[in-house]
């Protein structure tokens, strides 16, 4: 069975950092094309990076260029997102997901349940 | 960036009757390999978000065929053709020809 574990959240003061996990199972995360989404309470869904299979190119949405990393570890099937310079409007949900568009190479469309990650002194 | 914009924002629908929601995009979403990457995402409370159609018109795998998607270039609609109390929740569309872009959601509710 396949699941996606998000872990790591909680609550940090702005300009803090706070290092998200997903947790993969039932396939190798590595190699597929993988994604981080976030929702803002209340709010719609934002796409905030993806990593490809082969590593790279990483892209990152604009609201969170040069303060996120995404990366992963192969032997822990495990993928990260790395957050720095955190701002109260980073305060969301954060899912882990694969955001697939269908292709023959692709996983099916796999979300974890999110780990919420609040910005606030 | 490719920008999604959604119409309604909020869409009260009587149970057994149809609903329709538009999704636009800023600049259309063939991509070079003659594919259109458009996805329908459902949002039930209190859940993560599910894909329900991709590349504009195919169904997931267990989603019920009252779904459906159309459209071409930048006009899609998913339709719901017998609204069911399950169907409550919000609907997201989503570009895949340049990284990834969402509209901003329809809530579907019960009259």
């Amino acid at each position: 069975e396949v699941q996606l574990v998000e872990s790591g959240g909680g609550l940090v003061q702005p300009g803090g950092s706070l290092r998200l996990s997903c947790a993969a199972s039932g396939f190798s995360l590595s190699s597929y094309e993988m994604n981080w989404v976030r929702q803002a309470p209340g709010q719609g869904l934002e796409w905030v990076s993806s990593i490809w299979s082969s590593g790279s190119p990483l892209n990152y949405a604009e609201s969170v260029q040069g303060r996120f990393t995404i990366s992963r570890d192969s032997a822990k099937n495990s993928l990260y997102l790395q957050m720095n310079s955190l701002r109260t409007e980073d305060t969301a949900v954060y899912y882990c997901a694969s955001l697939s568009l269908g292709r023959a190479w692709e996983l099916p469309d796999y979300w974890g349940l999110g780990t919420l990650v609040t910005v606030s002194s | 960036d490719v920008v999604m914009t959604q119409s309604p924002l909020s869409l009260p629908v009587t149970l057994g009757q149809p609903a329709s929601i538009s999704c636009r995009s800023s600049q259309s979403l063939v991509y070079s390999d003659g594919n259109t990457y458009l996805n329908w995402f459902q949002q039930r409370p209190g859940q993560s978000p599910r894909r329900l159609i991709y590349q504009v018109s195919h169904r997931d795998s267990g989603v019920p065929d009252r779904f459906s998607g159309s459209g071409s270039g930048t006009d899609f609609t998913l339709k719901i053709s017998r609204v069911e109390a399950e169907d409550v929740g919000v609907y997201y569309c989503m570009q895949g020809i340049h990284r990834r872009t969402f509209g901003q959601g329809t809530k579907v509710e019960i009259k």
